[in-house]
This record gives structure tokens, sequence and C-alpha cells, in this order.
């Protein structure tokens, strides 16, 4: 199993849907996590981070952290156009490292 | 914002070159990093350093080496470059510490580099 795994893209939402992004992970990752959104050809910037089970919110992003079922998930409410990238799920580990899942990459269409 | 600083953006070089990608951070982080990612393809770590004459090779065997002899520089040689080198390459930092924000990485700019 990967250290971090994030659902199959790619995902497709209308504009001001909402948009569910999903990451599992395994026992070798720790308890903080991250989400970073990444636009093409660009580097990757940070969204939100969680370290505390349940949820977080920041303006129209909310993440959700289960450790009981080793998931994170991040949404995007009312999404825009601006939303399209890719955001990559990473968990930390004991000494300071990421792993990172392999990306989902998200279309909002108008 | 993050402060840190990758030169060049862009790099064009022949086989056979040697190489110096260089990576700064003015935040004081202990620890840096270095990714390697193609496009459309997954981050992987090639090295990483906990702070000044400590240097990791990462999760991705690469040929390039790294040093770190000032705490804010953490520079990557490729002494031959390769076709198979072209790839964008990452430099992050992040502070030292336990499992809590201190392990949020902050993203240079990215080289991208083609090897011909």
């Amino acid at each position: 199993q990967k250290e971090v795994e994030q659902n199959s893209g790619p995902l497709s939402v209308p504009e001001g849907a909402i948009a569910s992004l999903n990451c599992t992970y395994s026992d070798r990752v720790s308890q903080s996590f991250f989400w970073y959104r990444q636009y093409s050809g660009k580097s990757p910037e940070l969204i939100m981070s969680i370290y505390s089970n349940g949820d977080k919110e920041d303006g129209r992003f909310t993440a959700q952290l289960n450790k009981a079922s080793q998931y994170v998930s991040l949404l995007i409410r009312d999404s825009q156009p601006s939303d399209s990238a890719t955001y990559l799920c990473a968990g930390g580990t004991s000494y300071g490292k990421l792993t990172f899942g392999q990306g989902t990459i998200l279309t909002v269409h108008p | 914002e993050a402060d840190i600083y990758q030169t060049p953006r862009y790099l064009v070089i022949g086989t056979g070159k040697k190489i110096t990608l260089e990576c700064s951070q003015t935040m004081g982080h202990d620890k840096m990093y270095w990714y390697q990612q193609d496009p459309g393809m997954e981050l992987h770590l090639i090295h990483y350093s906990y702070g000044v004459n400590s240097t990791e090779k990462g999760d991705l065997s690469s040929e390039s080496t790294v040093s770190r002899i000032r705490t804010e520089h953490f520079p990557l040689t490729l002494e031959s470059a390769r076709p198979s080198h072209t790839s964008q390459y990452l430099c992050a930092s992040s502070e030292s510490g336990g499992l809590s924000a201190k392990n949020i990485q902050y993203f240079g700019a990215g080289t991208r580099l083609s090897v011909l």
C-alpha cells in the first residue's frame, strides 16, 4: 500500500458546486496532513493543514481528518474556474519529511 | 509568503555538462528538501537535509548530489547531465520540529531542466 493515496481523477465539477477530494494514508504516516494546490507548470502552494480529528474550515475550504479510518479530505465550496489545478495530499512523518499522494486534477467548468 | 528562491528558472544544456541548481531561503529553516517532478506526475523526494553538514538521500534514487554548508543554501549538482535528467526540480524548506505546523514545507518556484 502506498503511504498516501488519493482517489483517482480527474475530477470535473460545474462552477458553484462542491468539489470533494479524498486521500487515505498508511500507518507509516503520522498525524499531520496538508493539502497543496499546484497549477500547471508552477510549484505547490499550501492551502490547508490539519492535525486533529474533525473538521477545519478556512474560507471556502474545509479539511476533514478521520484518524480511525485513516482518511483525510478537502471540500471546496462554491468552486470557481480559478480552483482548477492539481491538488496534492501530503502526510508528515516523525522526521519532518512529507509523503505526497499522486495528486487529483480538478477542473471547474463554467 | 515563503522566501525561498531557486535559480535558474529554466536551463537547457547539452549532454555531459556539469550543472548546479541553486536554492536559498531566508526564513532560517533548518530542514531543506529537493524534489523531482515530471509533467503531470508525482513529486519524488531525492535529497533532504536537517541542518548544516547534514544531507540524506531521498526516496527516489538520483545521480545528483547536494551540499549544506550554510543554513540558507542547499545547492544540487549533476556532474554529467543526461537526457534522462530532464525534469522539474523543486526545492522546499521547513522549520525543525515535531508533528505540527513546523512540518509545513514551503516551495521555491522550481527549475525546469532540459538536457539535449
